[in-house]
C-alpha cells in the first residue's frame, strides 16, 4: 500500500525568507511524487510533479521540489517565501502503473503561514 | 487547458433530500474521473473512481448506494449524495484524468461545499 507523511501540521515563515515543507512517501515500486496547493473553499491546484529523471523538479509559482530516493523524500521548497502563498499544501503519491487508472495518496496536508 | 468544473460550488438542502453534483472536463476528454471527499482542517479521501461506461468503483467503507456515481459521457462525471444527512455535509471535490495521458496525471475541479440541515 501507498503512503504519502507531511510531518507538519503548520508552517511559519516570514515572507523573503526560504520555505520548507516536508513530505516522505512509501511505496513498492516506482513513485510518481504531486505537490498541490488549496486555498480556502477552493480545490486543489497543481504546483509540480516528480514522475522521472533530475530530481529536482521545478513547477508553478517559483516552488521546486528535490525527490530523495535514499530518504523517500520530496519536500517542497521556494528560496523567497510570499504573504500569497499562504495557503493549504498537499503532498500525494502513486505508484507507477502504467496503462491503469491511478489512485492518488494525499497526505494530511501542511498549512504555510507567511508572515510580513 | 486541463479545465475541470464543477457545479454547483455550493449546495444547502435539508435532511432527506438527494443532491446532484456534476464534474465536467471542459477540454479534454476524461475516461476516468474521481470523487473525493473533504472534511474540515482534513485531507482528501477518495470516495470512488468513476469509469465512463461502466461501474464505479467504491473505496472500502463508502455506500454505493449512498453515493451514487455516473459517469455517462468522457466529459462529465455526476456525484448524487441521496437522502443526505448533516454527517454528509463536507467539501466534495472531483478530479478527471485526461483519456491517453502519459503519467496518468489528475486535474482537480475547484469543490462543492454542501450543507444539510
Amino acid at each position: 500500500a501507498q503512503s504519502v507523511a507531511q510531518p507538519e501540521d503548520q508552517v511559519n515563515v516570514a515572507e523573503g525568507n526560504p520555505l520548507t515543507v516536508k513530505c516522505t512517501y512509501s511505496v513498492s515500486g516506482n513513485p510518481y511524487l504531486f505537490w498541490y496547493v488549496q486555498y480556502p473553499n477552493r480545490g486543489l491546484q497543481f504546483l509540480l510533479k516528480y514522475i522521472t529523471g533530475d530530481n529536482l523538479v521545478k513547477g508553478s509559482y517559483g516552488f521546486e521540489a528535490e525527490f530523495n530516493k535514499s530518504q523517500t523524500s520530496f519536500h517542497l521548497k521556494k528560496p523567497s517565501a510570499l504573504v500569497s502563498d499562504s495557503a493549504l499544501y498537499f503532498c500525494a503519491v502513486r505508484e507507477d502503473h502504467t496503462g491503469t487508472a491511478s489512485k492518488l495518496t494525499f497526505g494530511t496536508g501542511t498549512r504555510l503561514q507567511v508572515t510580513l | 487547458g486541463a479545465v475541470v468544473s464543477q457545479h454547483p460550488s455550493r449546495v444547502i438542502c435539508k435532511s432527506g433530500t438527494s443532491v446532484k453534483i456534476e464534474c465536467r472536463s471542459l477540454d479534454f476528454q476524461a475516461t476516468t474521473m474521481f470523487w473525493y471527499r473533504q472534511f474540515p482542517k482534513q485531507s482528501l479521501m477518495l470516495m470512488a473512481t468513476s469509469n465512463e461506461g461502466s461501474k464505479a468503483t467504491y473505496e472500502q467503507g463508502v455506500e454505493k448506494d449512498k453515493f451514487l456515481i455516473n459517469h455517462a459521457s468522457l466529459t462529465l462525471s455526476t456525484l448524487t449524495v441521496t437522502s443526505a444527512h448533516p454527517e454528509d455535509s463536507s467539501f466534495y471535490i472531483c478530479s478527471a484524468q485526461p483519456a491517453g495521458s502519459s503519467y496518468n496525471e489528475q486535474f482537480f475541479g475547484p469543490g462543492t461545499r454542501l450543507t444539510v440541515l
